[in-house]
């Protein structure tokens, strides 16, 4: 049981190019959600996703599109990289119900990306 | 939205001392408040939540309190040992979605031996 997965652990981009940051799990979790960390800031939510095939945006998703094909796969896309997206980005995942609402998320280890 | 204000965004104690962390939230709506424990350059970790329908919750050394009313909630560290020295995130949900998770800024938790 792996948990949270995230790939890259590290990576540098430049201005304008675009990539994907990949998250999976294998908890067949319902919910997964993407939130980037800056220093004094917090964790600042992207977007999120209560099961395959239904997303919504989160405080900060500008700049960010997401899709949930599967339950095990949430990637987070940069359309055109600018140096405000530096940041560390965490993947979580969690068990869900409409009655139950929120519970305990599980984070991946994080992507530290630079964008210069 | 959801707004989360923590304080304070330092806290030092000397070993065996008791720490208090505060937040605020400004959704009524908003009914499930975890805190979350991250260690310098891991990833974070939930160490206790509460939901709106209870005021205080314990587990061992740590304790949360929920006061709906004002819209605040606490985290209680009690003998307070070196490896509770870390960052401390309070968030809540809300902001025109329970699904949604607010965190704050954070509290920087150094215990002295």
């Amino acid at each position: 049981n792996a948990g949270v997965t995230q790939t890259p652990k590290f990576q540098v981009l430049k201005t304008g190019q675009s990539m994907t940051l990949q998250c999976a799990q294998d908890m067949n979790h319902e919910y997964m959600s993407w939130y980037r960390q800056d220093p004094g800031m917090g964790l600042r939510l992207i977007h999120y996703s209560v099961g395959a095939g239904i997303t919504d945006q989160g405080e900060v998703p500008n700049g960010y599109n997401v899709s949930r094909s599967t339950t095990e796969d949430f990637p987070l896309r940069l359309l055109s990289a600018a140096p405000s997206q530096t940041s560390v980005y965490f993947c979580a995942s969690s068990y869900f119900s409409l009655a139950g609402g929120l519970r305990e998320q599980y984070f991946g280890p994080g992507t530290r990306l630079t964008v210069t | 939205g959801e707004n989360v204000e923590q304080h304070p965004s330092t806290l030092s104690v000397q070993e065996g001392d008791s720490a208090v962390i505060k937040c605020t939230y400004s959704d009524s709506a908003s009914n499930y408040f975890p805190w979350y424990k991250q260690e310098l350059g891991k990833r974070p970790q939930l160490i206790i939540d509460i939901r709106s329908n209870v005021g205080e919750k314990k587990d061992q050394r740590i304790a949360v309190t929920l006061n709906k009313t004002a819209k605040h909630f606490s985290l209680h560290i009690t003998e307070t040992q070196p490896e509770d020295s870390a960052v401390y995130f309070c968030a809540a949900n809300g902001g025109g979605s329970n699904y949604k998770l607010t965190f704050g800024k954070g509290t920087l938790l150094t215990v002295n031996p």
